[in-house]
């Protein structure tokens, strides 16, 4: 079973921010926290992932507590084109093993 | 770079029928996965590999078999393809806790 726990959907004002949680209070570690989202039926997109610290590229923000027991997925300025499934997914086990687990995600809507 | 190809695309199948779905990645990843995405569902483990020839199961490995003989290659193997395995595969390749890349997807229907 997946690790995290997530909002199934959330709705969000097109130029507002976008605030995705995710609860992972069995985390080890040495477990990273990864962010994908799919779009329609592509394939998942890469957004970005952390250890303990706070994270920041072009697209999002994450933002993980101290006691890393969960997580935040910021999106700065929300479109249209934003309407995803988001998941937050913990890699399982060891490094040497890999198994990642997708649970059931949260859906975004952007609306106008 | 190509990243994660997946072959075919589209496939239909008829029940019983047998076929391979391919993948290959080309950034010399360790990790490989295979996932299946039922309608309006999350995507499900069915197995995967942190190397040539070792892999193991993941979440639904029933009625699939995979091999890693190399380091660029992971088939996925449907030996009696049922009306259950109807879903979209993806394919995916990382190096450790590095960024997952994934395929484009395959859509197998079984009639």
């Amino acid at each position: 079973d997946a690790k995290t726990t997530q909002p199934p959907s959330m709705d969000c004002a097109e130029g507002r921010a976008a605030n995705l949680p995710c609860n992972h209070s069995t985390i080890s570690g040495n477990e990273y926290v990864y962010w994908y989202r799919q779009i329609h039926s592509q394939g998942p997109q890469y957004i970005i992932h952390g250890l303990k610290n706070n994270e920041t590229n072009e697209m999002a923000s994450l933002i993980i507590t101290e006691d890393r027991k969960s997580s935040t997925l910021i999106l700065p300025h929300a479109t249209l084109r934003d309407t995803a499934v988001y998941y937050c997914i913990v890699r399982v086990g060891s490094s040497n093993t890999g198994k990642l687990i997708f649970g059931q995600g949260t859906t975004l809507q952007v609306k106008p | 770079n190509a990243g994660v190809t997946q072959t075919p695309k589209f496939r239909i199948l008829k029940i019983g029928q047998s076929m391979t779905l391919q993948c290959t990645q080309d950034m010399n990843h360790n990790y490989m996965y295979w996932y299946r995405q039922d309608p309006g569902m999350g995507l499900k483990l069915i197995y995967y590999s942190v190397g040539a020839g070792i892999t193991d199961k993941g979440e639904v490995p029933n009625g699939y078999n995979v091999s890693r003989s190399t380091t660029e290659d992971f088939p996925l193997r449907l030996e009696l393809a049922a009306p259950s395995q109807t879903s979209v595969y993806f394919c995916a390749s990382s190096q450790e806790q590095n960024t997952i890349y994934f395929g484009e997807g395959s859509w197998l229907t079984v009639v």
